[in-house]
């Protein structure tokens, strides 16, 4: 396994336009996290995954922004509408079952620049 | 509510130098974990080490040592010997034992380590 993966790494858009991000955990982690983090600040979380259902969702998701993880296994990020606020990286992050303090392994993220 | 705290924003020495970089954290909880990542300028956030709230055990890995305090609520992180390859952005953070393990980060501290 070659651990997360995160597609595209770098995303330019338009004001307005819509985007979707991909997240690949590692295969035997069942969860699945979305953090944002915009230029100079720690990763903030945004949303979290148990398999395939979304168990816990940050108040910085508005209703722009909807995640999936349809199988449990992939998910996708997207967010409608784009502002220039939404410009920052995407991380995606998994952790095995039993977490327990165990630390997550961080995809290389998404930079989405919205023009 | 849980927060983290790095009261250094950027770090700069000249290599070889040793170099302590600070984390404050609160919560209410008894049982939390800590955590310090490492974020090179290729994005990717890489851990570099777990405590839990019961282990005050200080550490040591390599060049890398960490003191964990709760009397103080930190867990500083030291680099001895710094080398111009630790330059990067390093992050504390924290999680609890609820269900969601969701990190809370740190605004994170620039190093620079100048040849």
């Amino acid at each position: 396994d070659t651990g997360v993966s995160q597609d595209p790494r770098h995303k330019i858009t338009k004001r307005g336009q819509n985007v979707t991000f991909r997240c690949d955990p590692i295969s035997e982690h069942n969860r699945l996290y979305w953090y944002r983090q915009t230029l100079g600040q720690g990763p903030e979380f945004l949303t979290y995954f148990q398999n395939e259902a979304q168990l816990e969702k940050s108040r910085l998701l508005s209703d722009r922004f909807s995640a999936e993880r349809p199988k449990g296994s992939f998910s996708t990020l997207e967010i409608q509408r784009t502002e220039q606020g939404d410009s920052a990286m995407y991380l995606c992050a998994s952790s095995p079952p039993n977490l327990k303090g165990y630390g997550y392994t961080f995809g290389s993220g998404t930079r989405l620049t919205v023009v | 509510a849980q927060k983290v705290t790095q009261a250094q924003t950027e770090i700069s020495v000249v290599e070889k130098e040793d170099v302590t970089l600070d984390c404050v954290y609160e919560t209410r909880d008894t049982t939390y974990y800590l955590f310090w990542y490492k974020q090179p300028p290729s994005g990717e956030l890489v851990f570099l080490i777990r405590r839990n709230s019961f282990d005050e055990q200080n550490e040591i890995s390599g060049r890398y040592s960490w003191n964990f305090q709760k009397s103080t609520s930190s867990f500083n992180f030291t680099i001895t010997a710094s080398q111009v390859v630790d330059s990067a952005v390093y992050f504390c953070a924290l999680t609890n034992n609820n269900a969601g393990n969701m990190l809370t980060f740190g605004g994170g501290t620039r190093l620079m380590v100048k040849p």
